[in-house]
Order: C-alpha cells, then structure tokens, then sequence
C-alpha cells in the first residue's frame, strides 16, 4: 500500500543556510512521481518540485533540489540558501502510475520555520 | 490562466445538515481530485474524477460523495454533518492522464473552509 513518512514534524533553520526535510514512501509500484508541495500560513498548496521513479537525475527547481535515492526510497527536499519567505508547512506527495488507482497520497507535513 | 476556483470560502453549518461544495479546475484539466485537511489527520484524499468518472476514492463514509460535470467542474457533498467534518476541504485539478505521473502535478484552489457547529 502507499504511504508517506515525513518524520520532522517541525524544522528550524537560520536565514541563508540549506536545509533538508525528510521524506520516505513505501510502494509497490515501479512507475510513480513524487511530489513535494509548500503551505504556507495563509493556506495555499504550492507545488514545488517533481520527481519521476524512472528519472535518473535529482529534480531541480531554483533554490530547491530533490535528493531522491530510490533504493532507500527517500525522496528529501534541500532548499538552499533559506529566505523567511520559506517558513511554511512542506509535504511530501506521491502518485502511484499503476496500482494507486490515481490518486496522490501526502505525508503528514513538516514546518519549516526559518530564523533571521 | 485562471487558478482554481472553490466555493464558498467559508461556510457554518450544524450537526445533521448537508453541504455541497464546488470546483472549478483550470482550463484544459479534466481530473479534480478532493482532500479533506485537518490539524489532527493532515491531508486525507476523498475521491478523484477525471472526464466524469470516479477513478478513486479514499476510505470516508458513505456521506462523502461526489461528482463531476462535462465541463470538468466538480463538486462534492457530506450529507448529515458531524462535529468531526469539521475541516479545510481542497480541491485540486491536474492533467491526470493515465501512464504519465508526471501529469499527476496538483493545483489546489484556496480551499473551502467547514465549520459545523
């Protein structure tokens, strides 16, 4: 069955440094995306970042990188260079191809607080 | 490109009541997906349609039901509230198309906010 594992339920961070938020998924399947979404307090979900099963190279989007190793089936997210703009709640999301019927389960969320 | 759109925003009703909630996806997505957001439970997947058809639903109740129009606007439906449907209810649309995970990536509207009293 699908499942996501986010085990930092909060995260601090000092202005300007790299931080990275854990994610580890359970599947069965061997073609699925992995996701990971920003929510920050006024409630909005923001996709962030993507990542194909099939890709071999970690996903980049600006200041984010997915460190995706799937062997250990981690997917973690490192934002570099951490702005105050980036203290929200994070999740981790993935969509199963074949055997998850098309839907998108999240992990449980890790805030980010980040410290000027 | 318009976002998504949900309404209400807000809404208040009382234990035993209904609600029906609506979604309007972006423009060219023809799967909407359901979540239903609390502080204890996290993100919790209702149901996804995609050309008017259930392709999932997640484990809620009978109560929570759904359903998607030709235009690809949803809407979803809890009938006899309880205190527990208490909850942010989002909507997303995506691509969605079968074989493509990549197709999979959400665009959630601003969400409907349930409080029942």
């Amino acid at each position: 069955a699908q499942k996501i594992t986010q085990t930092q339920p909060g995260m601090f961070v000092q202005e300007k440094e790299a931080v990275t938020l854990d994610c580890t998924y359970d599947t069965s399947d061997q073609s699925y995306g992995l996701f990971w979404y920003k929510q920050p307090s006024s409630g909005e979900m923001i996709f962030l970042i993507y990542q194909g099963s099939y890709d071999e190279q970690n996903a980049t989007e600006g200041r984010y990188s997915l460190n995706f190793q799937k062997a250990r089936k981690s997917a973690n997210l490192v934002i570099s260079a951490s702005q105050l703009g980036d203290s929200a709640m994070y999740f981790c999301a993935m969509r199963e191809l074949n055997t998850g019927g098309f839907k998108t389960i999240f992990g449980a969320g890790t805030r980010l607080f980040v410290k000027a | 490109k318009a976002g998504v759109t949900q309404t209400p925003r807000y809404l208040i009703k009382t234990r035993g009541q209904q609600v029906t909630l609506s979604c309007s996806p972006i423009s060219g997505h023809r799967s909407v997906s359901w979540y239903q957001q609390t502080p204890g439970q996290g993100l919790q997947f209702l149901f996804e349609y995609f050309s008017e058809t259930q392709r999932n639903k997640g484990n809620f109740p009978g109560r929570f039901s759904g359903r998607q129009f030709s235009n690809s606007r949803s809407e979803m439906n809890v009938s006899t509230l309880e205190l527990g449907d208490s909850a942010l209810y989002l909507c997303a649309s995506s691509l969605g198309l079968a074989g493509d995970p990549n197709t999979g990536e959400l665009f959630f509207g601003e969400g409907s906010r349930l409080t029942v009293l």
